[in-house]
């Protein structure tokens, strides 16, 4: 089954910093999305990009977040001042096939800690 | 209560046992799916289920739906000790032809003993 890949596996910054979490979908997909959780509770999720835009974004995805496709194929996921409740494992996902109602591909997760 | 709430939060059983899973929703869904978390990793899709099936199965796994109680369950036989993760329900929502984003449970985490 084709993969979906994150970087880096684990990130640690300072508080106020920016961090740049990367990932790589399937190739030749649509949609896209961030999601994530915080330790021991559930996924969450932040925002779906469809064809180059953002086609929803959650609560929790306020000013602080953006997310870009810099090169066409890679998305990125920008915390722009990171603060304590952002620590959490960050996950992206791409549909499963390139079909609807097939499920989803999610990545292996950027572990986020903001000391 | 918030969409996708599983119980029980935990379960212990032993290998050979069967597990059974329960979710419930709220809202309109278009169809609920089923992943698995080992431990620290990324969600692995098990199963997905559209609003106007009633069961399913896959391999170990069978899932059941019911629209009219907002209630799915998950059953794995025969387990095995590698079954021990987490499972989440996820539902479905929103107007996209089945691109939709996911709304989580809580999850329910495993252990089978052997």
């Amino acid at each position: 089954e084709p993969e979906v890949t994150q970087t880096p596996s684990h990130q640690v910054t300072q508080m106020g910093q920016e961090v740049i979490l990367r990932c790589v979908p399937i190739s030749n997909h649509l949609y896209f999305y961030w999601y994530r959780q915080i330790l021991g509770q559930k996924v969450e999720f932040l925002v779906s990009f469809y064809n180059n835009e953002i086609s929803e974004k959650s609560e929790i995805f306020d000013d602080q977040f953006s997310v870009e496709r810099p090169d066409g194929s890679n998305f990125t996921l920008k915390i722009r001042s990171t603060k304590l409740e952002d620590s959490a494992m960050y996950f992206c996902a791409s549909p499963r096939d390139n079909r609807p109602n097939y499920g989803y591909t999610f990545g292996s997760g950027t572990r986020l800690t903001v000391v | 209560s918030q969409q996708g709430e599983e119980d029980p939060q935990a379960l212990s059983i032993q290998e050979g046992e069967n597990a059974t899973m329960n979710c419930s929703y709220k809202t309109s869904i278009n169809n609920l799916q089923w992943y698995r978390q080992n431990s620290g990793r990324g969600l692995v899709h098990l199963i997905l289920i559209r609003s106007n099936e009633r069961e399913k199965h896959s391999g170990r796994l069978r899932v059941t739906l019911d629209t009219s109680k907002k209630s799915s369950s998950l059953l794995i036989t025969a387990s095995r000790a590698a079954d021990t993760a987490s499972y989440f329900c996820a539902t479905g929502v929103g107007l996209s032809g089945g691109y939709n984003k996911l709304i989580f449970g809580a999850g329910t985490r495993l252990a089978v003993h052997p």
